[in-house]
């Protein structure tokens, strides 16, 4: 089926550094991306929608210059985390999507603990 | 805009049956979807059903719609420990291009 992998899943960072997170979509070609953040015991927070080769479109009060999306293929898309702060602190998942798809829709990538100390 | 709501936790005896119930409020939603998420991971895809069925069933999982009510439920027979996780339902209109609206999650326990 199809397969979304998504690395590193675990990261710890200095503040004010960057980290990038990816999502390769194994299998398909994933023509939209989701980044969603994740709180702990809550739902998942859509942060932006990425179609390949146009500009993410980022939810109300997601900053665009810290959170830096690039869907620069229809097999990657990466979100950077930039000049990190204690408080971007979470669980990030992205999800592909594809018409055809089995799933009719969408699949997941297995998530990214980032920790900024 | 679209809300989705899920009671926020579930206990039950391994070996009873466990229902999760989502109530939704667009009512254009086309495909309904119930994820599960294990602590520290990804979500999983357990099932979906279209809008224009009743009920599906696949293996200890039925899912129920009433498209009437905007109810959405999952029944799991025989629940395991294993079964214990965070179960998401979501909804989606026809379009995969837009982002799936998720409930706020129900943690699932299953007790020995």
């Amino acid at each position: 089926g199809a397969v979304v992998s998504q690395h590193p899943s675990r990261v710890i960072c200095k503040s004010g550094t960057s980290v990038k997170i990816e999502c390769r979509s194994l299998d398909f070609q994933a023509t939209t991306m989701f980044w969603y953040r994740q709180f702990p015991k809550q739902s998942l927070m859509l942060m932006a929608t990425s179609n390949e080769g146009s500009k993410a479109t980022y939810e109300q009060g997601v900053e665009k210059d810290k959170f830096l999306i690039n869907h620069a293929s229809l097999t990657l898309s990466t979100l950077t985390v930039t000049s990190a702060h204690p408080e971007d602190s979470s669980f990030y998942i992205c999800s592909a999507s594809s018409t055809g798809l089995s799933n009719y829709g969408y699949t997941f990538g297995s998530g990214t603990r980032l920790t900024v100390v | 805009g679209e809300d989705v709501e899920q009671s926020l936790f579930l206990s039950v005896r391994e070996g009873d049956s466990s229902v999760i119930n989502c109530t939704y409020t667009d009512s254009s939603s086309t495909y309904l979807y119930w994820y599960k998420q294990e602590p520290g991971a990804g979500l999983q895809l357990l099932t979906y059903i279209f809008s224009n069925m009743d009920m599906k069933q696949d293996q200890r999982l039925t899912v129920l719609l009433n498209k009437k009510d905007k109810h959405l439920s999952l029944r799991i027979a025989d629940t395991q420990t294993g079964d214990s996780a965070i179960y998401f339902c979501a909804e989606s209109p026809r379009d995969s291009a837009r982002q799936l609206t998720f409930g706020s999650g129900t943690q699932l326990t299953v007790l020995p």
